[in-house]
């Protein structure tokens, strides 16, 4: 019962370096997404792919860039961090993009920018 | 601009009492309301959902109560448990063309044995 597998759990990145988060989801989903999580504001979107081969631009994408690799796996890239991108990031998948289908999500990567 | 508001922040209660979380929204094209639950170190998961066409759902000790005219709902949690401690996050959607779903900023819920 994998569900949605996000790696790595931690992360300490310095100001202005890269790094990719990965997920995959074993749910045989078509829509994948990537949220992230700041204390006093709930969950924001970051980038959604409603099926493969496609992607989108969710509320914060600034910063960021995604890759819809297959059907399983959706990538989450920060090319140069800042620290205003320290958060809790969480993969999520969905059978479809249509409303009304359950959200699951990871379990979440913590990322620290110094 | 948030979207969904939700109150109060943080939430003690007995237990055995009951736990009210409530949200507001502002834009009448949502028509899905799901709550989620996430524990420490986990993430949100799905609690229950209601659309606008019921005033009222329950599952098990969760309800969640629907006013279309105020624009808000809620969760209710009857007989709360210390096993119910926990973050809830109420959210929003529709079926238009901005189908993501808005949160709320979330509610820590503590339920003292």
């Amino acid at each position: 019962n994998a569900g949605v597998t996000q790696t790595p759990k931690f992360q300490v990145l310095k100001t202005g370096q890269s790094m990719t988060l990965q997920c995959a989801q074993d749910m045989n989903h078509n829509s994948m997404y990537w949220y992230r999580q700041d204390p006093g504001m709930g969950l924001r979107l970051i980038y959604y792919s409603a099926s493969e081969g496609t992607t989108d631009k969710g509320e914060v994408p600034n910063g960021y860039n995604v890759s819809r690799l297959n059907k399983r796996e959706f990538s989450l890239r920060l090319e140069s961090a800042a620290p205003s991108q320290t958060s809790v990031y969480f993969c999520a998948s969905s059978e479809t993009w249509e409303v009304g289908h359950t959200i699951y999500f990871g379990e979440g990567s913590w990322l620290t920018v110094v | 601009q948030q979207q969904v508001k939700q109150s109060p922040q943080s939430l003690i209660v007995q237990k055995g009492g009951i736990s009210i979380i409530n949200c507001a929204y502002e834009n009448t094209a949502f028509d899905y309301f799901p709550w989620y639950q996430q524990f420490p170190g986990k993430g949100p998961a799905l609690l229950i959902a209601i659309r606008p066409d019921v005033s009222e759902k329950k599952e098990g000790r969760f309800t969640i109560s629907f006013n279309k005219s105020a624009k808000q709902f809620s969760l209710h949690i009857m007989d709360s448990q210390p096993g119910d401690s926990a973050t809830y996050f109420c959210a929003a959607s529709n079926t238009g063309s901005a189908r993501q779903l808005t949160f709320g900023s979330g509610t820590q819920l503590t339920v003292l044995p």
